[in-house]
């Protein structure tokens, strides 16, 4: 099984800041996701990348960017947070839709 | 304007006793979908899916049923158990794209 790692588990920062989310996946494969999880709304996604280098938006994406440098490794960047981006944030990985995608266990970000 | 919707927000449901779940989509194009499983501070887990070219899905405990015509799957646990009570997440996808489009979620409490 994929293992899917998010570098915080809690994350309190400032309205204003340059907040950085980390994931790293311990298998390679090629998808990578970013989501964010609020009551009510379920899982929306934000951001995705099919490969290195390679990103594209999703449902969400203003007030977000991506980086993806090396396959394992994919970073969802918060230019200048704000309190509406007070969420759980969820990545996920893998290889195709047929087997389902491996989650991390997310980021509770709370922006002050 | 969400895709997949899961009108229930909760279930109750007596140990040993079927658990049945709901999710409705509105985009006729869905070709594949998916049930995710999350306890609290956890990412969501793979459970079970279905294509849409079949009308029912087995593993264990677990069936998923598929309608079309209503745009309309179910999930269903026979028989509860306590380790089932957590949030249950409808996922739907087109086969050649890479995106899941989430319903809100149920939460599920089974009662000893």
């Amino acid at each position: 099984d994929v293992k899917v790692t998010q570098s915080s588990r809690y994350l309190v920062k400032r309205t204003g800041e340059k907040v950085f989310l980390e994931c790293v996946q311990d298998m390679d494969h090629e998808n990578m996701f970013w989501y964010r999880q609020d009551p009510g709304l379920g899982l929306r996604l934000i951001y995705f990348s099919y490969d290195v280098k390679m990103k594209e938006k999703g449902d969400i994406p203003e007030g977000y960017s991506v980086s993806r440098e090396k396959k394992e490794r994919f970073s969802l960047i918060l230019e200048s947070a704000s309190t509406n981006q007070t969420s759980m944030y969820l990545c996920a990985a893998g290889k195709g839709i047929g087997g389902g995608y491996t989650f991390g266990s997310g980021t509770r970000l709370t922006v002050v | 304007d969400q895709q997949v919707k899961q009108n229930s927000p909760s279930l109750s449901v007596q140990e040993g006793r079927i658990s049945i779940l709901n999710c409705d989509y509105t985009n006729s194009m869905f070709d594949y979908f998916l049930w995710y499983k999350k306890y609290p501070a956890e990412g969501p887990t793979f459970l079970i899916s279905i294509s849409s070219i079949k009308d029912k899905n087995e593993d264990g405990r677990f069936t998923v049923f598929l309608n079309k015509s209503a745009k309309h799957l179910s999930l269903h646990i026979v028989p509860s158990q306590p380790g089932d009570s957590a949030v249950y997440f409808c996922a739907a996808t087109l086969l050649n794209d890479y995106k899941l489009s989430f319903g809100a979620g149920t939460t599920v409490t089974v009662r000893a």
